[in-house]
């Protein structure tokens, strides 16, 4: 089993509306979950970290955990066409490192 | 303005050459990461450093090696002995896990 995995996509969606995405993560103590954004050719950027169940949200973007279904989520309202990048979840399982999912391209139709 | 600087941007490699990429943070992180990543795939760990002068394998150390002499400085060396160098190459610096990673811009290294 993967340890941390996302749909590579592409994920389409039409500007103004809320884009999803989602990740799923195998190890049960994880305890720091975050979203990098990446644009192609670029390196990653943090966007997002959540540390308890429940939502948080910083402006356009809300990030959801769920430890019990070892579920995050990240949530974009008002899609933009700057939007278009590839999405990492990352999770902080052990005490040494951090593990990266693959990451979900997510292409805003305008 | 504090943060992790690579370079070059872009390097070219003649087989059997070794090269080195520079990473340098002024973040006065103590942890500091190298990966590697190819096109349409996530990043593979190369190597990390939590503390200067210690230094471990990540999941595709074989044909790379890595010094931690000072604390701002983790330079990667690519050498004759990985076979598919060519990739884009991200060092990464801590302050801790749970506030994440910062990443430098990235160095694109061709072999020529």
């Amino acid at each position: 089993q993967k340890e941390v995995e996302q749909n590579s996509g592409p994920l389409s969606v039409p500007e103004g509306a809320i884009a999803s995405l989602n990740c799923t993560y195998s190890d049960r103590v994880s305890q720091s979950f975050f979203w990098y954004r990446q644009y192609s050719g670029k390196s990653p950027e943090l966007i997002m970290s959540i540390y308890s169940n429940g939502d948080k949200e910083d402006g356009r973007f809300t990030a959801q955990l769920n430890k019990a279904s070892q579920y995050v989520s990240l949530l974009i309202r008002d899609s933009q066409p700057s939007d278009s990048a590839t999405y990492l979840c990352a999770v902080n399982a052990r005490a040494d490192k951090i593990i990266f999912g693959k990451g979900t391209r997510l292409h805003i139709l305008p | 303005d504090g943060g992790i600087t690579q370079s070059p941007k872009y390097l070219f490699r003649k087989e059997g050459q070794n090269v080195t990429l520079s990473c340098e943070q002024n973040l006065n992180h103590d942890a500091m990461y190298w990966y590697r990543q190819d096109p349409g795939q996530g990043l593979r760990l190369i190597y990390y450093s939590q503390i200067v002068n210690d230094f471990q394998k990540g999941d595709i150390a074989e044909g790379y090696s890595v010094s931690r002499e000072k604390k701002e400085s983790f330079p990667l060396t690519v050498t004759s002995a990985q076979k598919n160098p060519t990739a884009f190459y991200l060092c990464a610096s801590s302050i801790g896990q749970v506030y994440g990673y910062t990443f430098g811009s990235g160095t694109r290294l061709t072999v020529v």
